[in-house]
């Protein structure tokens, strides 16, 4: 397996702008997780999906951020309109989860998002 | 909620030293897992290693150990034999069953001096 997948690796965008972040997860893996990092706040997890469904995103910042997964093998993270505060790097992460065990989360290598 | 705490922002090693970097996190909780990852300039994380909370064992994964201290809520990372390559920023992670949340500590930077 290739891992998680994310597009693009580096964006640039002006501020009021559409943004999307794709990410492919492992295939077979049930959940899926976005994270943000940046140097003030380190990794913070903004929602995560199991089985495509939307379980949490209390750690969603604003309105402006809205996340998607229309199947098992692909989801997005959207930020409309992007403002200069939002430049991070934006992970997706993928696990399975085995009975009352669950393994490891397997990251993408993230998006470097730059407003400007 | 769960905090994950790493005291050190940057650390130092020689190269072939052995270098301990710290984590401690708060929970009321008694059945949680615990995480070292590593992220080099690449920006990939990297899981280095793993410990269930239910174990009193340390896990070790080659130059890789962990000193877990439940009691303590201490949970610090011993890499032996450092080499060029573990230079890195590195990440203590709580994670617990049922929330499915990893809560990741601020990251301590690692040198490694040759």
């Amino acid at each position: 397996d290739a891992g998680v997948i994310q597009s693009p690796r580096h964006e640039v965008t002006e501020m009021g702008q559409e943004v999307t972040l794709r990410c492919k997860p492992i295939s077979g893996h049930d959940y899926l997780f976005w994270y943000r990092q940046t140097m003030m706040r380190g990794l913070e997890l903004l929602i995560y999906f199991n089985n495509n469904v939307p379980i949490d995103d209390s750690g969603m910042p604003e309105d402006r951020f809205s996340a998607k997964m229309p199947n098992a093998s692909f989801s997005t993270l959207k930020i409309q309109p992007s403002e200069p505060r939002d430049s991070a790097v934006y992970f997706c992460a993928s696990s399975l989860r085995l009975g009352g065990f669950s393994t490891e989360a397997f990251f993408g290598q993230g998006t470097r998002l730059t407003v400007v | 909620a769960q905090t994950v705490t790493q005291s050190q922002p940057e650390m130092s090693v020689q190269e072939a030293e052995t270098v301990t970097l710290s984590c401690t996190y708060d929970t009321s909780e008694s059945d949680y897992y615990l995480f070292w990852y590593k992220q080099p300039p690449s920006r990939q994380m990297i899981l280095v290693i793993r410990q269930e909370a239910y174990k009193q064992q340390n896990a070790t994964e080659n130059r890789f150990s962990v000193n877990f201290q439940k009691a303590a809520k201490s949970f610090s990372l011993k890499i032996s034999d450092s080499q060029l390559g573990d230079a890195a920023m590195y990440f203590c992670a709580y994670f617990q069953g049922g929330s499915e949340k990893l809560v990741f500590g601020k990251g301590t930077k690692l040198t490694v001096n040759p």
